[in-house]
This record gives structure tokens, sequence and C-alpha cells, in this order.
């Protein structure tokens, strides 16, 4: 089964913080992506890509940066963070023409902006 | 563009009766389907997906059928257990992510 883990697994920032968000799979997938979950909105992409270096704008970026630095590791950025922003973040990772392109999902980071 | 629907956000069912979440979809290629569970302060999981060869997949009691004729994937279950309670994604792929697309989600509750 694929691992995909996340840290920290729960944060709490001020308005204009800096936020980080990590994530590593090592099941050398090549596809990673992070997610937001809401109530009400379901699973949301932010940002993914498809390996290192490579970074792709998912369906609600603003205010978001990523960067994949190897192929195993996967992180977003919040520059300025807002109340907005509160949120569960998801990581997952698949490999298209594996298993269907099955993403599997790492635990999920909370995250509070006050 | 590609979609997935999901008509119902929340469905509460009472314990021993059947389970059915709807699932529609809308794609250009000829995609594999999904369902995802995500039961409460955990992250989702792959509950079944459809089939290259039309088999009908099946895990832990749960169901569903691709129908392509009416672009469908419903989840059944003939009688929900109270461990049934969680989020249900339905989920689309096609050829690689710019096709992977999750519905909104529905809430399950199983009542005694």
């Amino acid at each position: 089964e694929a691992a995909v883990t996340q840290s920290p697994r729960n944060k709490v920032t001020v308005t204009g913080g800096n936020v980080t968000l990590s994530c590593r799979q090592t099941n050398s997938h090549n596809y990673m992506y992070w997610y937001r979950q809401d109530t009400g909105h379901g699973l949301r992409l932010i940002h993914y890509s498809y390996g290192a270096g490579n970074l792709q704008i998912g369906d609600v970026p603003d205010g978001y940066k990523a960067t994949r630095t190897t192929q195993e590791d996967f992180f977003l950025l919040l520059e300025l963070a807002s109340p907005s922003q509160t949120s569960l973040y998801f990581c997952a990772s698949s490999d298209p023409g594996e298993d269907q392109d099955t993403q599997y999902f790492g635990p999920g980071t909370r995250l509070l902006v006050l | 563009g590609d979609s997935v629907t999901q008509t119902e956000g929340l469905v509460t069912l009472t314990e021993g009766l059947p389970v059915m979440l709807n699932c529609t979809y809308q794609s250009t290629y000829s995609p594999f389907l999904f369902w995802y569970v995500q039961h409460l302060n955990e992250a989702p999981k792959l509950l079944l997906k459809s089939f290259t060869d039309n088999k009908r997949p099946e895990h832990q009691g749960f169901h569903a059928t691709l129908h392509k004729s009416s672009s469908s994937f419903h989840l059944q279950k003939s009688s929900a257990q109270l461990s049934d309670s969680a989020l249900y994604y339905c989920a689309l792929s096609g050829a690689g992510y710019q096709n992977f697309y999750f519905g909104k989600g529905t809430s399950l509750t199983v009542i005694p």
C-alpha cells in the first residue's frame, strides 16, 4: 500500500503569517497533489506536480505556492496566511497508468489561521 | 469538460436498510470510476474502482456497476451498518491528472 506522510498534523498561525506544509511519499509515484477540504465543497485541488521541479496550477490556487524538490517531497507554502485558508489540507500521490491513477492520501494537516 | 456529480449531500439511513449513493459523470474519454470513503478524522481511502472488463467491483459489502449508457457508477450495499457512516466521494480518471475529478461528496449517517 502506498505511503504518504504529512507534517505538521496541526498548525495554528496568525493572519499574515508564513506557513509551510510538507508531504512525502515513498512509492516513487510521479504525481503529487495538494487538496483542501471544506464542508460543502469537498476536495478541491490547489496545486499538483508530475515530477521534481514541475508545478501545475489546480482549481483553487490563489494564495498558495508549491514546490516539488524531489520525487518524494512536495511542499505547500502560504506566504501571507488569511482566515479563509483555515482548512484541512490533504496531500496525495498517484501514478497514471498504475492502478488506473488511484490516488493515495496522506493523513491531513489541519490549519487554523487566526 | 469532464465532471462528476453526486446529487445527495447528506443521506441518513436506518441500520439494516439498503444503501444507494448516486454518481453520474461526464467525460470525453472512456474513464475509470472510483469510490473513496472518508471516516471521521481520517484521510480519504479507496473503497472500490471500476474494472476494464466490466466486472462489478465489490469491497466490504459495497458494490458499484459502471453503466456507460447512463454514465453512472452508483454505490450500493444491501444492508447498512453503523460503521458505514462516513463521507463518500465518487471520482473519475481519464488520461493522467488532467482528467481526474472528485465529486463534492455524500455524507452518509446510519442510525440505529
